[in-house]
């Protein structure tokens, strides 16, 4: 079973339109995470959650928002998708804490 | 501010040769430190890990890094380079006590590891 599993894998699209991409985890881990990987591989974290807090990258723009159904899922939805957006984005869970992540296989988002 | 530093975003080596890979970070709290490895079109798997325990830190697929406080270095080394050994590297710090983020991983950019016959 994989541990951390992202849909879709790919997504395109077209600027202005709204899109979901969904992330489940089976370890049982507390915390998930969201990551946005440039064209350049740079990641940065977007998002960390557990069933306590949401704590937000101030650099992320609110069109970007977390949605978490319950503990082994965390969804990102995006609103008005601009060029800008277009990136590989990954999602992670940890035990919490500062302790390994497990990451999902990626989504490559292309906004056309 | 919490930091890490890749040096060189393009490593080539030969097969059979060594492999070093260089980390540094900065922190004013004690680090966790991890390396990540990503083969094209793939997720990141953990490689290793230092927790504050054992300096040198063994993990997979042959792969080591030691820690070094005095020189704020966590290099990742394997002895010899294999052809499946071509990816790129992330070295990446975390912290137990920092505020609301505990847990967030900060991560270097990347370096790109070739391997050539």
């Amino acid at each position: 079973d994989t541990a951390v599993s992202q849909t879709p894998k790919y997504l395109v699209t077209q600027m202005g339109n709204d899109k979901s991409i969904k992330c489940e985890q089976n370890l049982g881990h507390d915390t998930m995470y969201w990551y946005k990987q440039d064209s350049k591989k740079f990641l940065k974290i977007m998002f960390s959650y557990n069933n306590k807090e949401l704590i937000i990258n101030e650099t992320v723009p609110n069109r970007f928002s977390p949605k978490s159904p319950d503990k082994a899922h965390l969804n990102l939805h995006i609103n008005s998708l601009e060029l800008g957006d277009s990136a590989v984005y990954f999602c992670a869970c940890s035990a919490g804490g500062p302790l390994e992540q497990y990451f999902g296989p990626g989504t490559r988002l292309t906004v056309t | 501010a919490q930091s890490v530093t890749q040096l060189g975003s393009h490593v080539s080596v030969s097969e059979g040769a060594l492999v070093l890979l260089r980390c540094n970070y900065s922190s004013s709290v004690p680090p966790y430190l991890f390396w990540y490895v990503q083969y094209p079109n793939q997720g990141l798997q953990l490689l290793l890990k230092y927790t504050s325990a054992a300096t040198l830190v063994k993990g997979i697929n042959g792969f080591e890094a030691e820690f070094k406080k005095s020189e704020t270095s966590f290099h990742l080394t394997k002895p010899s380079a294999h052809m499946s050994d071509a990816a790129e590297y992330f070295c990446a710090v975390s912290f137990k006590n920092y505020g609301g983020s505990q847990g967030n991983l900060i991560f270097g950019k990347g370096t790109k590891l070739s391997v050539k016959p």
